[in-house]
């Protein structure tokens, strides 16, 4: 069966410094790959997908990047956080183009 | 574009009441349809889903059926209980948006009291 990964569970940083949230998946080849953010009490924010090694969808320009170095792993990266990047973010994958979405259990990110 | 309208929240209900949640969507094509629940501090459950009209999904005794001439997919539940507490999405997906990712309305809260 396929399995989602995602850490940290939980980070607390402050302003200006970097980033790198990781998800792998389990289970699964040539995942579709996404990250979503959710701003508290808000819904769904899709800001980057992937459908291969090496490319990279950017949905909403920002303060965020995303690479695909490997085959089930996506990695989100941030050089200099801001408060406004605060929120919970997940991590999903699908294998059809139409089909559903399955997802981590997020991380927590707090920006000081 | 394709959008995707859910009732507000919060839905506060008693154990064992009724259960609907409106869902509404505008789509171009012929969009899946589907329903995630979120439990407070996790992530999304796929809870629900349907690729074709009249199809109806279900699961843990939740309903939805996709209805393509009033474009909605609405969840419903005979009997709630506390552990139905959680926060409900409705999504679509496209094929024809050409970046292969979900649709999802604003959410609804639901709280159940014992």
């Amino acid at each position: 069966s396929q399995t989602i990964h995602q850490w940290p569970a939980t980070l607390v940083q402050p302003v200006g410094s970097p980033l790198s949230l990781e998800c792998t998946v389990e289970g699964t080849s040539n995942p579709n790959l996404y990250w979503y953010r959710q701003a508290a009490g808000r819904g769904l924010q899709l800001l980057f997908y992937s459908v291969g090694i090496g490319q990279i969808s950017s949905e909403v320009p920002q303060n965020l990047s995303a690479s695909r170095p490997q085959d089930r792993q996506f990695i989100l990266s941030s050089k200099k956080l801001l408060l406004s990047d605060s929120g919970f973010y997940l991590c999903a994958w699908s294998v059809s183009e139409a089909g559903a979405q399955y997802f981590g259990p997020g991380t927590r990110l707090l920006v000081l | 574009g394709n959008s995707v309208t859910q009732m507000e929240g919060p839905v506060t209900l008693s154990e064992e009441a009724f259960l609907t949640i409106n869902c509404t969507y505008t789509a171009t094509g012929y969009p899946s349809l589907f329903w995630y629940v979120q439990y407070p501090g996790e992530g999304l459950q796929l809870l629900l889903k349907a690729t074709k009209a009249d199809d109806k999904g279900s699961n843990k005794g939740f309903e939805a059926t996709y209805r393509k001439e009033t474009t909605s997919f609405h969840l419903e539940k005979g009997s709630v209980q506390v552990s139905d507490s959680a926060v409900y999405f409705c999504a679509l997906s496209a094929a024809d948006t050409g970046r292969r990712a979900l649709t999802f309305g604003s959410g609804t809260r639901l709280q159940v009291q014992p």
